[in-house]
């Protein structure tokens, strides 16, 4: 198993245009999370599937965000209309349960302009 | 809610010893983690403390207090590869989530 894998690395996109991610987690565990990271913070939560049960949302997750994860294999996260604000490093992590540590993705670099 | 607090920054010297500290406030407690992150990285876990008391792992050591909402991460034989970010983070016990504090940037200078 090579990890979890992120693609793409590196996004640049217009405001208003739609982005998507992927992310491949590792094949033994039925836990995703999305994360998003800003420079100098810690990374804040999004959102996290139980093999394809998406089970927990923030509240800080708009309506333009968007996730899935089909057959509980890898997911994707959706980003509709981008905004600056969405600029940031999103994060995909994996684990077998609450109490172990994250297996994180190298994650995706979003930059709107 | 939960809070985590730990200091922005921290300088050492290469050979040296250093503690990164980290406090929190939850509303119940189901552990605690400590990653490193360095820049432009994701992040790596580092250790879990569920129980009170030191956990050693080579280099690198964790300590629990539940009584306090403290803990914190001993780094010895500080080597420049340890200049990264160390996140604290707590599992949400209302829901599935970790919570991350801001993370303390470690600089290891010569």
């Amino acid at each position: 198993d090579t990890g979890v894998s992120q693609n793409p690395r590196h996004k640049i996109t217009k405001r208003g245009q739609n982005v998507t991610f992927r992310c491949d987690p590792i094949s033994e565990h039925n836990r995703l999370y999305w994360y998003r990271q800003t420079l100098g913070q810690g990374p804040e939560f999004l959102t996290y599937f139980q093999n394809e049960a998406q089970l927990e949302k923030s509240r800080l997750l708009s309506d333009r965000f968007s996730a899935e994860r089909p057959k509980g294999s890898f997911s994707t996260l959706e980003i509709q209309r981008t905004e600056q604000g969405d600029s940031a490093m999103y994060l995909c992590a994996s684990s077998f349960g609450q109490n172990y540590g994250y297996t994180f993705g190298s994650g995706t670099r979003l930059t709107v302009v | 809610g939960q809070n985590i607090d730990q200091p922005t920054e921290m300088t050492a010297t290469e050979g040296a010893i250093v503690q990164i500290n980290c406090t929190y406030q939850t509303s119940g407690f189901n552990g605690l983690f400590w990653y490193q992150q360095h820049a432009g990285e994701a992040p790596t876990f580092l250790s879990y403390n569920v129980l009170d008391g030191l956990e050693e792992k080579g280099r690198f050591s964790s300590f629990l207090s539940r009584s306090k909402g403290y803990s914190y991460l001993l780094l010895k034989e500080l080597q420049m590869k340890d200049s990264a970010s160390y996140l604290c983070a707590v599992p949400d016990t209302g829901g599935f989530k970790t919570i991350f504090g801001a993370g303390t940037r470690l600089f290891v200078k010569a």
